[in-house]
């Protein structure tokens, strides 16, 4: 079974500060999806990531898919309070939409 | 807009009732549909697979017989919790997968339930 290991688990930073979330696998992801949660609600797609290498912008929000496809990060400029939530890297079992989630990064920003 | 919904958003239930949930795609068929039980400060687990005119797939360790799946349409997925018991007090959530040329999966807003 593949499993999906995010770190840090618990981030709590200030406003304006930067940081970076990863997402490392077992074995090699087909597709990789970063999901934001935020409390009561489902997850809402950020990004997918598919080719080795391949980075994506999503304005302060960069995502990362390592060049073997085992790991993935996230990294956040300038974080505002709004970036609060559970980020959940997802990867999508090969042939289905049958999604394994990673562990979790639990964020919190300062005002 | 929302494309999949969920009713109820929350739910209070005594030990030893059933309690069902509904996981609707709202402009888009979906033969598939997948229930996650997400725990408090935990992350989304898979539990079953949900298909239209057969029966659901479960994942390891999930009861197939507490956890009652029902595709009744393109439309509509339940989840009925039979017999609950305080520890399956969770956060449902539901997805579908809209099969466009983008292949956007879309969850639910969750139902949150309550054993007492």
């Amino acid at each position: 079974t593949q499993l999906l290991e995010q770190s840090p688990q618990f981030l709590s930073i200030q406003e304006g500060e930067n940081l970076t979330v990863y997402c490392n696998s077992s074995s090699v992801f087909s597709s990789l999806q970063w999901y934001r949660q935020e409390p009561g609600e489902g997850p809402v797609l950020l990004v997918t990531v598919v080719t080795g290498g391949e980075v994506k912008k999503l304005k302060r929000l960069t995502f990362q898919f390592g060049d073997a496809r085992k790991d993935s990060s996230l990294h956040i400029t300038a974080a505002q309070p709004g970036d609060t939530g559970l980020y959940l890297c997802a990867e999508t079992t090969s042939g289905t939409y049958k999604y394994i989630f990673g562990t979790g990064t639990r964020l919190k920003v300062l005002a | 807009g929302a494309v999949v919904s969920q009713h109820p958003s929350w739910v209070i239930c005594k030990s030893g009732t059933s309690v069902k949930i509904e996981c609707r795609s709202l402009d888009f068929q979906a033969t598939t549909m997948f229930w996650y039980r997400q725990f408090p400060k935990q992350s989304l687990m898979l539990m079953a697979t949900s298909n239209e005119g057969s029966k659901a797939t479960y994942e390891q360790g999930v009861e197939k017989d507490k956890f009652l799946i029902n595709h009744a349409s393109l439309t509509l997925s339940t989840l009925t919790v039979t017999s609950a018991h305080p520890e399956d007090s969770s956060f449902y959530i539901c997805s579908a997968p809209r099969l466009t040329h983008t292949d956007t999966q879309y969850f639910g807003p969750g139902t949150r339930l309550t054993v007492l």
